[in-house]
């Protein structure tokens, strides 16, 4: 079974400032997805960016980035020029490859609750 | 609507009444999940459909769960005898068929059932 940890149940940044939220996994699997998702208060959750395990090169999306580290199974998430929208809770989650089952399950962390600051 | 659409936003229940939560996925997404997010908790799996089919339902704590999606578009979720412990938003996602999808669920934005 996979496991998501997530040791970071809140955080504050000033606007502007940049901020990096932390996840570990651990997984026996060596194909796999990695995503951080976004749940505002209204709860409806949006993908924010998405990380192939294969793949070296760290995913990037407009201001928000990861350092992905296969060996150290750390996935953390950078956001840049923070904006006053960003405030929300952001979940770390672990797909397996679907060639190996797995079907689209995601396995959640606990989440961080990120407040953007003036 | 485009998105992923849930009903009823709000559900109170009293202790041992049943319940149904109903899921409309976007237009020609083939997978279905649902999840139920506990306070203050990640969302955890509860089950899976392709089309019609519940191809997963590992993630239903009892046999008091019950979920169904008859014609491959909308879907129930069904407690039945609802306990205090029910208490949780329920969240649908909806995806497009695993083999064309690199896993992007779309959410709905979910259902909170609180149990008296």
């Amino acid at each position: 079974a996979q496991t998501v940890t997530q040791s970071q149940p809140e955080m504050s940044v000033q606007e502007a400032e940049t901020v990096t939220l932390s996840c570990t996994y651990d997984t026996s699997e060596s194909n796999y997805y990695l995503f951080w998702y976004k749940q505002p208060p209204s709860r409806q959750m949006i993908l924010v960016i998405r990380q192939e395990a294969y793949k070296q090169q760290n995913a990037t999306e407009n201001r928000f980035s990861v350092n992905f580290q296969k060996a150290a199974k750390s996935f953390s998430l950078k956001i840049s020029d923070s904006q006053l929208g960003d405030t929300a809770m952001y979940f770390c989650a672990f797909m397996k490859h679907v060639l190996t089952g797995g079907g689209n399950k995601l396995t959640f962390g606990t989440g961080t609750q990120l407040k953007v600051e003036l | 609507g485009a998105g992923v659409s849930q009903s009823p936003r709000y559900k109170v229940a009293k202790r041992g009444q049943d319940v149904a939560l109903r899921c409309d996925p976007i237009s020609g997404h083939v997978s279905l999940f649902w999840y139920q997010q506990a306070l203050g908790q990640g969302p955890e799996f509860l089950t899976y459909f392709q089309n019609e089919a519940q191809l997963d339902k590992s993630g239903l704590p009892s046999d008091r769960f019950f979920a169904e999606r008859p014609e491959g578009s909308v879907s129930t979720l069904k407690i039945q005898r609802t306990q205090q412990e029910d208490s949780a938003v329920y969240l649908c996602a909806s995806s497009l068929a695993f083999l064309e999808n690199t896993g992007e669920l779309f959410f709905g934005e979910g259902s909170r059932l609180t149990v008296l």
